[in-house]
């Protein structure tokens, strides 16, 4: 069973320090790899995926994200946090599915980011 | 705004009740999931269809049902309400095609059961 794992329920960054957010998963096959954000009383927002490629990913807000198949992981990163960047932060990897149709998503815990002034 | 609309934001009932959700996906899309995200049990795959068909079921109930409409539009009936179905219920729609990897997520409805 494909699964996916966040060692650290919660990450504390002063600001303009670098952050890493930690994702370690278990996959059959191929791994296609998420992060989502999630702000207070707000849904899921997409910041990058791994499909294939460059190890190295780059997202939406100047997040990026480090493929490692040997050590099985998917670390979330970025060079200089913001306060603003405080959120819940969700790894997930996608399930095969049916070809063509999309497959269910599986996440993480999550991990609470802090970014203190 | 990922496009993805979901109503009632809220809503608060009783035990025993019956209530149903509903989404509509971002333009384009075929595919609609459903998610469960609860203090305990975090974010639970519950149901996803494709055009109209049930692809793939994960840990729903079988008090819980849902549906997707010829326009494409889906629905999440969830009946005989206990407690602990209090939750925030997401919906999240993807292309489907072959190169349909991300799903993008609805506001959510946070529904509360007393």
């Amino acid at each position: 069973a494909q699964s996916v794992a966040q060692p650290e329920d919660q990450v504390n960054v002063a600001e303009g320090n670098p952050l890493t957010v930690k994702c370690t998963y278990s996959v059959s096959g191929n791994p296609y790899l998420f992060w989502y954000v999630q702000y207070p009383n707000r849904g899921l927002q997409f910041l990058l995926k791994y499909i294939t490629g460059d190890n190295l990913v780059k997202g939406s807000y100047g997040f990026e994200a480090e493929f490692n198949k040997s050590q099985t992981s998917f670390h979330l990163k970025k060079p200089s946090a913001l306060v603003s960047d405080s959120a819940l932060y969700f790894c997930a990897v996608r399930d095969a599915g049916i070809y063509n149709q999309g497959g269910k998503l599986i996440f993480g815990q999550g991990t609470e980011l802090s970014v203190k002034p | 705004d990922s496009g993805v609309t979901q109503t009632p934001k809220h809503l608060i009932t009783a035990t025993g009740q019956r209530v149903t959700l509903r989404c509509s996906p971002r333009s384009g899309d075929l595919s609609v999931y459903w998610y469960q995200q609860s203090l305990d049990q975090g974010l639970q795959f519950l149901i996803q269809y494709y055009n109209g068909e049930e692809r793939a079921k994960g840990n729903i109930l079988e008090r819980f049902s849902a549906q997707q409409f010829p326009d494409l539009h889906s629905e999440l009936n969830l009946s005989s309400l206990e407690l602990g179905d209090s939750a925030l219920y997401f919906c999240a729609s993807s292309v489907g095609g072959a190169s349909s990897y991300e799903q993008y997520f609805g506001p959510g409805t946070r529904l509360t059961v007393t």
